[in-house]
């Protein structure tokens, strides 16, 4: 089956800096894409993005898909976007989750 | 708002006893899954509802059982629950973005999740 990767595994940042998570798979995918999770649980939409690049506030993701990547930006990060980071890759009817990313954000 | 709702959000039960776990969507998908997290891991795919038809992952145990009545319910029983069943379960809706015999997925939505508790 597909595998999907994320690095860094675990990130620490102060408020303010900006950092970059990577998603790579293994194999061509018809859909991708990010999630947050919060600490209750809840996986919170952040990109669908199957190729290309798109922009929400301090968050961007990218998407090559002929180079089976995804990168997520976050720029001035916030104590509140600490939490798991996930890309989810789909392939026919069937997803598959990375890892994730835990990102602590510190005042 | 359109949303996908999970009932209830905390459940405790007992190791062997039956539980069943819901999901409602009002988005009007005509696909919908249901994940296993476990702690400190990602979500699993158990299975999915194309409109009607069930599709069952490889490795899911022949314990969790789905029942779609309609476009909007779909159900989760665990006939027996064993501690290792203990985790969040989570809903998830999309449309599909093809047909016929060419399936494909679309943007999924999540509900809040149930973290199942087996004492």
């Amino acid at each position: 089956g597909i595998q999907v990767e994320q690095s860094p595994p675990d990130l620490i940042l102060q408020e303010g800096a900006n950092s970059t998570l990577r998603c790579n798979f293994s194999d061509s995918v018809n859909n991708l894409q990010w999630f947050h999770q919060n600490p209750w649980g809840q996986l919170i939409n952040l990109f669908y993005i199957p190729s290309g690049t798109k922009q929400n506030g301090r968050l961007s993701a990218t998407t090559v898909a002929t180079e089976r990547y995804s990168l997520l930006y976050i720029s001035s990060s916030q104590t509140t976007d600490s939490g798991v980071y996930f890309c989810a890759v789909g392939y026919g009817q069937n997803f598959v989750f990375g890892p994730g990313t835990r990102l602590s954000v510190l005042p | 708002d359109a949303m996908v709702i999970q009932n209830p959000r905390y459940q405790v039960t007992q190791f062997g006893k039956p539980v069943t776990l819901s999901c409602s969507q009002t988005l009007n998908h005509n696909v919908m899954y249901w994940y296993q997290q476990k702690s400190s891991q990602a979500p699993k795919l158990l299975f999915h509802y194309y409109d009607k038809d069930f599709n069952n992952e490889a490795d899911t145990p022949d314990n969790f059982q789905s029942r779609r009545p309609n476009t909007s319910f779909c159900f989760l029983d665990i006939r027996s629950p064993g501690l290792g069943d203990a985790a969040m379960y989570l809903c998830a809706t999309s449309r599909d973005a093809g047909g016929g015999t060419s399936r494909r997925n679309n943007e999924q939505f999540f509900g809040p999740g149930t973290r199942l508790t087996v004492l």
